[in-house]
């Protein structure tokens, strides 16, 4: 069974600009959620999204969005860039809410320059 | 949740057993304790959970103590792959994968 992919893998912007990662999860599988992770704050839930409706959401301000699909696959978007916002992006995807463990993707490295 | 406390790194020696504690003195009823790993480069990867009693899988064995309120992983033969940021997160688990990473810590297994 395939993982997760999340693409594109790497990805520069200058500052101002948006960006959009995308996130296939495992088939079957119908949560899936975004971390961000960088050197100083670790890694930080962002939100999470089970049949198409947030479920979840991290301490982030509001430049920083996603989205679900009927096929559970999901979208996120940070808008208006900022240096900080420089970092890796994981997916993960689980089967279910409550009680399973998360299978995370390799990441999107996102640069801001 | 619950707030965990680890060690910020240790070794252990190739083909030894690999003991790496959690502190959760504040953990509740409800909590369960997970543990993930991070080897450079990936996306963390589920090892094993539990609740209160002791857990055993294909990778690691988890040992939580009477009262809760610390735990220990075990992975009984190290390997050189086994080199990661280990993740000890207590956690609700009734809704909801919104997992509190702390910093972990980092395993050098050395042969």
């Amino acid at each position: 069974k395939a993982g997760v992919t999340q693409t594109p893998r790497y990805l520069i912007k200058t500052r101002g600009q948006q960006v959009t990662l995308s996130c296939s999860p495992i088939s079957g599988h119908r949560s899936v959620s975004w971390y961000q992770q960088t050197p100083g704050q670790g890694l930080q839930f962002l939100f999470e999204y089970f049949s198409e409706t947030q479920r979840n959401k991290g301490n982030f301000p509001g430049r920083f969005s996603g989205r679900q699909f009927s096929n559970s696959r999901s979208e996120m978007n940070v808008s208006t860039l900022e240096l900080g916002d420089s970092a890796l992006y994981l997916c993960a995807s689980s089967l279910e809410l409550a009680r399973n463990e998360q299978f995370f993707g390799p990441g999107t490295r996102l640069t801001v320059l | 949740d619950a707030k965990t406390t680890q060690p910020t790194s240790m070794d252990c020696a190739e083909g030894r057993a690999a003991n790496l504690p959690c502190n959760h003195s504040t953990i509740s009823g409800n909590e369960y304790v997970y543990w993930y790993r991070q080897i450079h480069s990936q996306g963390p990867q589920y090892i094993i959970h539990g609740l209160k009693n002791n857990e055993t899988n294909e990778m690691a064995s988890l040992i939580i103590t009477e009262d809760r309120k610390s735990s220990t992983l075990i992975l009984p033969h190290a390997t050189l792959r086994d080199t990661a940021v280990y993740y000890c997160i207590v956690k609700r688990d009734n809704y909801g994968q919104n997992f509190v990473f702390g910093p972990g810590t980092r395993l050098s297994v050395l042969p």
